[in-house]
């Protein structure tokens, strides 16, 4: 069954600084699907980003960007110039070919950004 | 309203008590699902409804019992609930192609219970 680490339980930085985030995952799948969600105190998961197994090529969307490598099997989350409004617990997520419906997610990631 | 919304959005109860989450989903998708978070555990799925249908039940106990009547709304009726049912209830939907391809699955805001 596939399975989702992120090791980082809380990390703390100071606004403007760069974070990475990060996720490693099992899966013996070929084809897959990595996801990030954001969950701000409000509760709800916001939806980031979508990664299938045969795109390798990092992705960059305004202060976010995201390393997907899979020698090392692991889609890491970077946040440049890191503010306040950042801070939440982020979730990496994996979902496989045939097993759709079942997305596991990580433990989750809380990340301050202190002013 | 837009996206997925759930109601009530904090819900204590007693034990004995009967009780109904409610979700709606405003995307169009034709499936639905059920995640409990509890602190310090990762989410867990619940219920997957597909096209109405239950397609997958989590082992979940019986004292919690959904209902999808439509490709719209998603139910979960709660009863004699234990004190460690309190949790996030958190309603997602997708649009399942009937493809191999996952699906982004998208969040309504939760339901925060509190069993006593």
């Amino acid at each position: 069954a596939q399975k989702v680490t992120q090791a980082q339980t809380e990390i703390s930085v100071v606004e403007k600084e760069d974070v990475t985030l990060d996720c490693v995952y099992e899966t013996r799948d070929t084809t897959y699907y990595l996801f990030w969600y954001k969950q701000p105190p409000s509760g709800e998961l916001v939806f980031l980003i979508r990664r299938n197994s045969f795109d390798e090529q990092n992705e960059i969307s305004g202060r976010y960007s995201w390393n997907f490598q899979k020698s090392t099997s692991s889609f890491n989350f970077t946040i440049t110039a890191s503010q306040v409004v950042d801070s939440a617990v982020y979730f990496c997520a994996l979902s496989e070919r045939y097993n759709n419906n079942d997305m596991r997610f990580g433990a989750g990631t809380r990340l301050t950004v202190k002013p | 309203e837009t996206g997925v919304t759930q109601t009530p959005r904090h819900l204590v109860m007693g034990m004995t008590n009967k009780k109904s989450l409610k979700c709606e989903q405003h995307l169009g998708h034709n499936a639905m699902y059920w995640y409990k978070q509890s602190a310090k555990k990762p989410l867990e799925l619940m219920f997957v409804y597909s096209l109405e249908e239950r397609v997958e039940n989590n082992s979940v106990p019986s004292r919690f019992s959904p209902e999808c009547p439509n490709s719209s709304h998603l139910f979960l009726h709660l009863h004699t609930l234990q004190p460690e049912d309190s949790a996030l209830y958190l309603c997602a939907s997708s649009q399942l192609t009937g493809t191999s391809a996952s699906d982004t699955q998208y969040f309504g805001p939760g339901t925060r219970l509190t069993v006593l």
